[in-house]
């Protein structure tokens, strides 16, 4: 299976605690995008990372959010101290290169985070 | 002001009938277009990119984008019930690749 992979599918919180939201990229991909989605919403970019490395962040909130993508293992988005309005489905994509010259944006089955 | 605009539908359809996608832009710079389908609970998949005004086919499906208007649109000929889903309208910037601007999403139904 080469297709980038998402865990958990689903993760119930109570308002407090913190998730983390894993992604494995698409084999040979080092370009890993986190976005959000609400419903009836489009999605939202959050944050682009290479490895080790955080790219652009400009859509993450300034507290609570948090993501990594280290040089051995699958990037992680966290959130601390969770709030309902953190309740959404995130996305993860990779791509193997500039995705804007290609659109190849291959996107995961979503982490869909509730908040209770 | 939503940088990308789409009606949200849903937008019904026969079968065989010609689906008609639109969506509006807000920045001048913006660069590159792509539509992406997304079935319920799955995540979006590519399946066009536009980069240039003019109309873009792949098997049944055509892109139209015009800069000037600032809009793109995305046509399905011979829909089939498979179509049926939420058709994302995202735009990237100059300078600005790795962002994608997401249209809220179109929803589509395709009758048998």
């Amino acid at each position: 299976n080469a297709g980038v992979m998402q865990n958990p599918r689903h993760l119930v919180r109570r308002r407090g605690q913190e998730a983390r939201l894993r992604c494995s990229p698409m084999k040979g991909h080092s370009h890993v995008y986190w976005y959000r989605q609400l419903p009836e919403e489009g999605l939202k970019f959050m944050v682009y990372l290479q490895k080790e490395n955080i790219i652009d962040e400009s859509g993450m909130p300034k507290e609570r959010f948090s993501a990594e993508f280290p040089k051995e293992g699958p990037s992680i988005l966290r959130i601390q101290q969770v709030v309902r309005g953190d309740s959404a489905a995130y996305f993860c994509a990779s791509s193997l290169g500039i995705t804007g010259e290609t659109g190849e944006l291959f996107f995961g089955e979503g982490s869909r985070l509730t908040v209770l | 002001q939503k940088e990308v605009e789409q009606n949200s539908g849903p937008l019904s359809v026969p079968e065989g009938a010609i689906a008609s996608l639109n969506c509006t832009y807000s920045d001048r710079v913006s660069q590159s277009f792509f539509w992406y389908r997304q079935y319920s609970g799955k995540s979006p998949e590519l399946i066009m990119s536009i980069y240039s005004n003019g109309d873009k086919e792949d098997g049944r499906f055509t892109a139209q984008l015009n800069k000037a208007s600032q809009y793109v649109s995305l046509l399905i000929r011979d829909s089939q019930p498979s179509d049926s889903a939420t058709y994302l309208c995202a735009v990237t910037q100059l300078g600005d690749f790795n962002k994608f601007y997401f249209g809220s999403g179109t929803k589509l139904n395709v009758k048998p």
